[in-house]
């Protein structure tokens, strides 16, 4: 079957860092994506990996290993506005076609 | 520019009844998802369309009916509704460049099946 895990949940400080793991098990792998949802509201796009190798986007950052079928999200000096929900999504083929994991709540505390 | 809208945010039904939702989108995408998501979980995908005229199967299609008669519309029908299908349905779309990479989602349809 086709399957993502992370953890469920992850509480940090204002100012940390704090990771997020996924591991993908996923039949047409393309690439890893990862959006956030506050609230039950509309997720939204953070980033994309395609590739092995770290991508950069101001405050968070992606990493990806094909060959672990790993990846993480990176998020830096925290802010209060970052608890959110997060999920991993695994793209199989190349129309979009996303399997998500069953998300990340992170609680950033003062 | 509006984005992906979705109506109507809020339904109930009773089992047996039936409804569409309606997705509509003005960034000239290509393709077009349903989602839905129950509680503490994940998104899953109930159909998608690469193109106007087109739909396919996503992971959870059973009971739900898809049309995309127009590139900016997406229609999800639900024919006899049942209690299982209570969730919130989001709404998705996305450029057909770079394969659908980003996708843009609707405020969500919360439905409830009596």
């Amino acid at each position: 079957g086709q399957s993502l895990e992370q953890p469920s949940e992850v509480t940090a400080v204002e100012g940390a860092i704090v990771q997020i793991n996924c591991t993908y098990q996923t039949s047409g792998f393309y690439g890893l994506s990862w959006y956030q949802q506050h609230d039950g509201g509309a997720p939204t796009f953070l980033s994309y990996n395609a590739l092995d190798g770290l991508e950069e986007t101001g405050r968070f950052s992606s990493f990806l290993s094909r060959s672990d079928s790993y990846g993480y999200l990176l998020l830096q000096e925290l802010q209060m506005k970052d608890s959110a929900s997060y999920f991993c999504a695994a793209h199989s083929g190349n129309t979009g076609k996303l399997i998500f994991g069953q998300g990340t709540t992170l609680q950033v505390k003062p | 520019n509006a984005g992906v809208t979705q109506t109507p945010k809020f339904r109930v039904l009773k089992t047996g009844q039936s409804m569409t939702l309606l997705c509509a989108q003005d960034m000239n995408h290509e393709y077009m998802y349903w989602y839905r998501q129950d509680p503490g979980m994940g998104l899953r995908l109930i159909h998608y369309s690469v193109g106007e005229g087109t739909t396919a199967k996503g992971e959870v299609p059973d009971g739900y009916n898809v049309s995309r008669l127009k590139k900016q519309n997406f229609l999800l029908g639900l024919e006899s509704a049942a209690p299982s299908q209570t969730s919130v349905y989001f709404c998705a779309s996305s450029s057909g460049l770079a394969g659908g990479r980003t996708q843009y989602f609707g405020p969500g349809t919360r439905l409830t099946v009596l």
